[in-house]
């Protein structure tokens, strides 16, 4: 089983406020994944990482941003957080050593309500 | 660019039966296929995957074969159970060198609720 965290579970906040949602592995995963999940539960990805110090925009255009300091942790922030922002937010790990590690492990997700 | 198609939902089954849900794709080359299941309230967790055609890929009674001719990885159970309940996700990702290598692309996901 993998082991990769997600908090808060739920988060409620008002319009304005500034968040931080945390994301971390214990796999020594190198690579690492935002995604955001819809109402209509498709998944877009948002952010990704390759690597410390390394992060790329995803499919999706997203007003968050993410940092990649530490391996084990992909935190994703939101400056000024709107209603548009409420989602589920999904974060995920997978390793590029090995063969064919083609594998993405996900954590419980965020879901975030911006009233 | 990559895509997935899943089947219209929601799906609806009485215990034991037959399930099947249509996943076809679009996608340059060899891609690797997966299935990802959603519980409620819980993150994904991957059900089954293929990485070359004709690879079968099961789990939990579930199966899928990649079929490159029909650019297809359909889902199916021969008896599902109430505990099937879920959201079900096909999925792939680009093949090792390409621009999209290591990144998935999802279906729009299927509703399955299994009544006893």
């Amino acid at each position: 089983e993998a082991d990769i965290y997600q908090t808060p579970r739920y988060l409620v906040i008002g319009t304005g406020k500034k968040i931080t949602l945390e994301c971390s592995q214990t796999m020594g995963h190198d690579k690492m994944y935002w995604y955001q999940q819809d109402p209509g539960m498709e998944l877009h990805l948002i952010h990704y990482s390759y690597g410390v110090n390394s992060t790329e925009k995803g499919d999706l255009s997203s007003e968050s941003t993410v940092s990649r300091i530490r391996t084990e942790h992909f935190p994703l922030t939101l400056e000024s957080a709107r209603p548009s922002h409420t989602s589920q937010y999904l974060c995920a790990s997978k390793s590029s050593a090995g063969l064919r590690t083609d594998t993405q492990y996900f954590g419980p997700g965020t879901r975030l309500t911006v009233l | 660019g990559n895509s997935v198609t899943q089947m219209e939902g929601p799906v609806t089954l009485s215990e034991e039966a037959f399930l099947t849900i249509n996943c076809t794709y679009t996608a340059t080359g060899y891609p690797s296929l997966f299935w990802y299941v959603q519980y409620p309230g819980e993150g994904l967790q991957l059900l089954l995957k293929a990485t070359k055609a004709d690879d079968k890929g099961s789990n939990k009674g579930f199966e899928a074969t990649y079929r490159k001719e029909t650019t297809s990885f359909h889902l199916e159970k021969g008896s599902v159970q109430v505990s099937d309940s879920a959201v079900y996700f096909c999925a792939l990702s680009g093949q090792a060198g390409g621009t999209s290598y290591g990144k998935l692309t999802f279906g729009q996901g299927t509703i399955l609720t299994v009544h006893p």
